[in-house]
C-alpha cells in the first residue's frame, strides 16, 4: 500500500521553541494533505487542510500563526509548531490524498505514523 | 459534514466474527462510506469503503443497508491485532474533501 512517512516520531522540546514536523508521501503525489491533533483517549481533531502550492485552510479555533503549514511540493508538507507551550503537547498526525488528476487509482486517505510532541 | 453514530465500545473473542455498526441517517447520494481503524499510538489506516453494494477485501467486509442509512463493518475472524478504534466516515468520491473523525468504536478482542 501507499506509504506516508512522518518525521520525527517523537520530539521533546523546551517551552518557547519551535518544532517542525515533516510529512512525506513516498510513492505517490499528494495534492492534498491534512493535519490532525489527537489528545489522549480522544478522537482525531482536524487542524488544517494543506494544498500544494497554496495557503492552508485552517479549521475554526486553530491559530494560523502558531501552527504554520507549508505544502511546497506534491510529496511534502510540513507543520511547524511555533513558540510551543506545554498545552501543545499532543499526538500530531498527517494524512495525504492521492492526486485525483492521475485518475481514481485509490480513493482512501493514507496516514503517517504520527508524531508525539512533548513540550517541557 | 454528514455525521455518523457508532457505539463507544465493543468486545469480542478471538477468532469470532465481529459486527461493528454505524448509523448515518443524513447520508447524501454522493457520500461514500469509509472505515478506518487506529491501533494504539499509530496513525489510522484504511480498512474499506463502499457506496451501495456490499464490499469485501482482505481485511473486512462492508454491509450497507438498502436505504444507506446504516452500515456494518464485519471482521470475519477477530484477532488480537484487530483491537483498535474503528471509525466510520462519510466522504465524497475522488475529491479533496476533508476526513472528519467522530469518536469511533473501541474494539477489545479477548484471547
Amino acid at each position: 500500500g501507499a506509504v506516508v512517512s512522518q518525521h520525527p516520531s517523537r520530539v521533546i522540546c523546551k517551552s518557547g521553541t519551535s518544532v517542525k514536523i515533516e510529512c512525506r508521501s513516498l510513492d505517490f503525489q499528494a495534492t492534498t494533505m491534512f493535519w490532525y491533533r489527537q489528545f489522549p483517549k480522544q478522537s482525531l481533531m482536524l487542524m488544517a487542510t494543506s494544498n500544494e502550492g497554496s495557503k492552508a485552510t485552517y479549521e475554526q479555533g486553530v491559530e494560523k500563526d502558531k501552527f504554520l503549514i507549508n505544502h511546497a511540493s506534491l510529496t511534502l508538507s510540513t507543520l511547524t509548531v511555533t513558540s510551543a507551550h506545554p498545552e501543545d503537547s499532543s499526538f500530531y498526525i498527517c494524512s495525504a490524498l492521492e492526486n485525483p488528476d492521475r485518475g481514481l487509482i485509490r480513493d482512501e486517505a493514507f496516514f503517517g505514523q504520527g508524531t508525539r510532541l512533548t513540550v517541557v | 459534514d454528514a455525521k455518523t453514530t457508532q457505539p463507544n465500545s465493543m468486545e469480542s473473542n478471538e477468532e469470532e466474527p465481529v459486527h461493528l455498526p454505524c448509523n448515518h441517517s443524513t447520508i447524501s447520494g454522493t457520500d461514500y462510506i469509509h472505515w478506518y481503524r487506529q491501533l494504539p499510538s499509530q496513525g489510522p489506516e484504511y480498512v474499506i469503503h463502499g457506496l451501495t453494494s456490499n464490499v469485501n477485501n482482505r481485511m473486512a467486509s462492508l454491509a450497507i443497508a438498502e436505504d444507506r442509512k446504516s452500515s456494518t463493518l464485519i471482521l470475519h475472524r477477530a484477532t488480537l491485532r484487530d483491537a483498535a478504534v474503528y471509525y466510520c466516515i462519510l466522504r465524497v468520491q475522488g475529491g479533496s474533501e476533508k476526513l472528519v473523525f467522530g469518536k469511533g468504536t473501541k474494539l477489545t478482542v479477548n484471547p
